[in-house]
């Protein structure tokens, strides 16, 4: 069946480093991918998204890659701040037409001042 | 605007009873969804709507739980009777989607408990 899970379910890293989060879809029909970001007690945050006819999508210090040869989706944060840390989920909509999201597990990302 | 709107932020319940979740999504948003999170499934998707219809129901429970959207400024989730595995984080989320975007807003969510 379908399914989004993440390779590293916790990321620590320094403030300022450059961070990292991934993840592997396993629907090759998914034509939508987006990042959340949520901080305790919170709902999630939408941080990015991108579309399958990209390969890349840059917002205000994040990035988003696609790699759909491989099915893996990466978001990266540049300059890492303290307020960066927060559980990152990656989703896709493997469902064309429909606006179904598959959310995967999570990652928690921890920056160390 | 003030982003999608759930009540209460918290309700604490004993077993057997009704709970009733409240959300008011973005205001011309015309998709609605409700999500549970749990630490042991995640983020799952129970219902959605769209123009107040339901689209997809079949992540919900159905003998206990309901959903509702009278109007395109309400909905609500029913549990009836609540059991102490509804524990959990209710999200509600809404959505315009567009040639660009399928982004969905996410409310703050109800904190259930149910003893």
């Amino acid at each position: 069946g379908e399914s989004v899970g993440l390779h590293l379910p916790t990321l620590s890293v320094q403030e300022g480093d450059n961070s990292i989060i991934n993840c592997a879809y396993s629907n090759s029909a998914s034509d939508y991918f987006i990042w959340y970001k949520q901080e305790s007690g919170k709902g999630p945050q939408f941080i990015i998204d991108i579309r399958s006819n990209m390969d890349k999508r840059q917002g205000q210090r994040v990035t988003v890659l696609l790699n759909k040869t491989v099915k893996h989706l990466s978001l990266q944060i540049a300059a890492t701040q303290p307020g960066d840390s927060a559980v990152y989920f990656c989703a896709e909509n493997p469902y064309t037409g429909f606006q179904k999201l598959v959310f995967g597990t999570g990652t928690r990302l921890l920056v160390s001042p | 605007d003030a982003g999608v709107i759930q009540s209460p932020r918290h309700e604490v319940t004993e077993m057997g009873q009704e709970v009733t979740l409240r959300c008011k999504p973005i205001s011309g948003h015309d998709y609605l969804f409700w999500y549970r999170q749990t630490m042991m499934q995640g983020l799952e998707l129970l219902v959605y709507f769209n123009n107040k219809a339901v689209m997809d129901d079949s992540g919900m429970p159905k003998d206990r739980f309901s959903a509702k959207m009278p109007n395109a400024s309400f909905s609500t989730l029913k549990i009836q009777p609540s059991e102490p595995r509804d524990s959990a984080v209710y999200f509600c989320a809404s959505s315009l989607p567009g040639a660009s975007t399928d982004t969905q807003y996410f409310g703050p969510g109800t904190r259930l408990t149910v003893l």
